[in-house]
């Protein structure tokens, strides 16, 4: 399940489940958006963008999806690994400058 | 492609000392560097802009004369810490752009800073 608060929120799943995680943005005038993955300790690896005239992009394993009404985005992940644990955070793209959402803990259990 | 690097991984440095991070893109000219600031379990804070030979836009409440951001050529931009204290610990993490697309931006692996 998740949890909010001060500390990061964090999602556990079984490994073989879909995951999907969630991501709330700020600015209805945002045209980019971005799915980040970060180990710990290291800076942030790009996973999936998407341009703010879809609603859904696809990619290896990864989907995104695009609500501009509710302006939501989530991340899916199909069939996840012990190697999918991390933090991801999303990011909008705000006037050539990223803004990243608080992030949210993967732990897939073996 | 699109690889940055960042030098040192970490440092450890005394109170009241500078320390200096540097950030290079390797196989690629950055028009433009980013430098965030991430403290344990948040998310990425977004400190400065630079751009190649103008002096960096600092994001509200980050104060300047402390982060000195110098981006004298299009693959190295260098962040330096002025008389650093416990607070300012953190990891600190640069991105750079080419500008084209203006909104790509690749990451560098990092800087753990820890202040004692």
């Amino acid at each position: 399940g998740e949890s909010v608060g001060l500390h990061l929120p964090t999602l556990s799943v079984q490994e073989g489940d879909n995951s999907i995680i969630n991501c709330a943005y700020s600015n209805s005038a945002s045209d980019y958006f971005i799915w980040y993955k970060q180990e710990s300790g290291k800076g942030p690896q790009f996973i999936i963008d998407i341009r703010s005239n879809m609603d859904k992009r696809q990619g290896q394993r990864v989907t995104v999806l695009l609500n501009k009404t509710v302006k939501h985005l989530s991340l899916q992940i199909a069939a996840t690994q012990p190697g999918d644990s991390a933090v991801y955070f999303c990011a909008e793209n705000a006037g050539g400058k990223l803004i990243f959402g608080q992030g949210t803990e993967l732990s897939v259990k073996p | 492609g699109a690889v940055v690097s960042q030098h040192p991984s970490w440092v450890i440095c005394k109170s009241g000392t500078s320390v200096k991070i540097e950030c290079r893109s390797l196989d690629f000219q950055a028009t433009t560097m980013f430098w965030y600031r991430q403290f344990p379990k948040q998310s990425l804070m977004l400190m400065a802009t630079s751009n190649e030979g103008s002096k960096a836009t600092y994001e509200q409440g980050v104060e300047k004369d402390k982060f000195l951001i110098n981006h004298a050529s299009l693959t190295l931009s260098t962040l330096t810490v002025t008389s650093a204290h416990p607070e300012d610990s953190s990891f600190y993490i640069c991105s750079a752009s080419s500008g084209r697309p203006s909104y790509e931006q690749y990451f560098g692996p990092g800087t753990r800073l820890t202040v004692t």
